[in-house]
């Protein structure tokens, strides 16, 4: 199964653009590129995802390599609220049933 | 919207005891999921099903059973439990292969 690598942790400041980057190296032609996000004693919530193109919606945008191995998601002002685990997840193409949560990147921010 | 709901959200359950995870959900999603995460750790996923009557094991399904007699319900039934089984566990829902609603989480204690 293809996999997905993050950091372990990444820090920002308030108010200033946060990337958070994800390795996918062995993706497949049509796996979709996921990302969601945890809260502290929260369920997942859905952030963004993508195929090829660079996708946008209110609350991030996502740019993908044109490789397709590597993809950012990008916070264009981040907030303390932003403060969660930003999991990189790829659903496997024809997997309903396999979106695989790996550790995911602990984002801190500073007011 | 109510979105999924969960109960109970917290429980602490006796060695060798059984008990029911009730998840609802509103959205007449068709698929729905039951995910566990240990503390630290990212979520495995347990059982699914892509509607109702029809289920299938996830990654980790030992010690587990679901059904799914409608579109809305999905209980997860925990047999004998043990304290491997001490957890948070989260339902969600999507259409077909699109994104996940999750619940807030039911957080089990198996002592």
């Amino acid at each position: 199964d293809a996999k997905t690598t993050q950091p372990n942790s990444m820090e920002s400041n308030e108010e200033e653009p946060v990337h958070l980057p994800c390795n996918h190296s062995t993706i497949s032609g049509t796996d979709y590129i996921h990302w969601y996000r945890q809260l502290p004693s929260q369920g997942p919530e859905y952030v963004i995802h993508g195929l090829t193109s660079n996708v946008n919606n209110r609350m991030a945008s996502l740019a993908i390599a044109e490789d397709r191995k590597s993809s950012t998601l990008i916070l264009h002002r981040a907030t303390l609220r932003d403060a969660a685990v930003y999991y990189c997840i790829l659903l496997l193409s024809g997997g309903y049933n396999k979106l695989i949560f790996g550790a995911g990147t602990r984002l801190a921010v500073h007011p | 919207n109510a979105g999924v709901t969960q109960t109970p959200k917290f429980r602490i359950l006796k060695i060798g005891q059984s008990m029911t995870l009730q998840c609802t959900q509103d959205m007449n999603h068709n698929y729905m999921y039951w995910y566990r995460q240990d503390p630290g750790m990212g979520l495995k996923l347990i059982y699914y099903s892509v509607g109702a009557g029809i289920t299938d094991k996830g990654e980790v399904p030992n010690g587990y059973n679901v059904s799914r007699s409608t579109t809305e319900d999905f209980p997860l039934r925990l047999e004998l439990a043990a304290p491997s089984q001490t957890s948070v566990y989260f339902c969600a829902s999507s259409y077909t292969q699109g994104h996940r609603e999750f619940g807030e989480g039911s957080w089990l204690t198996v002592v």
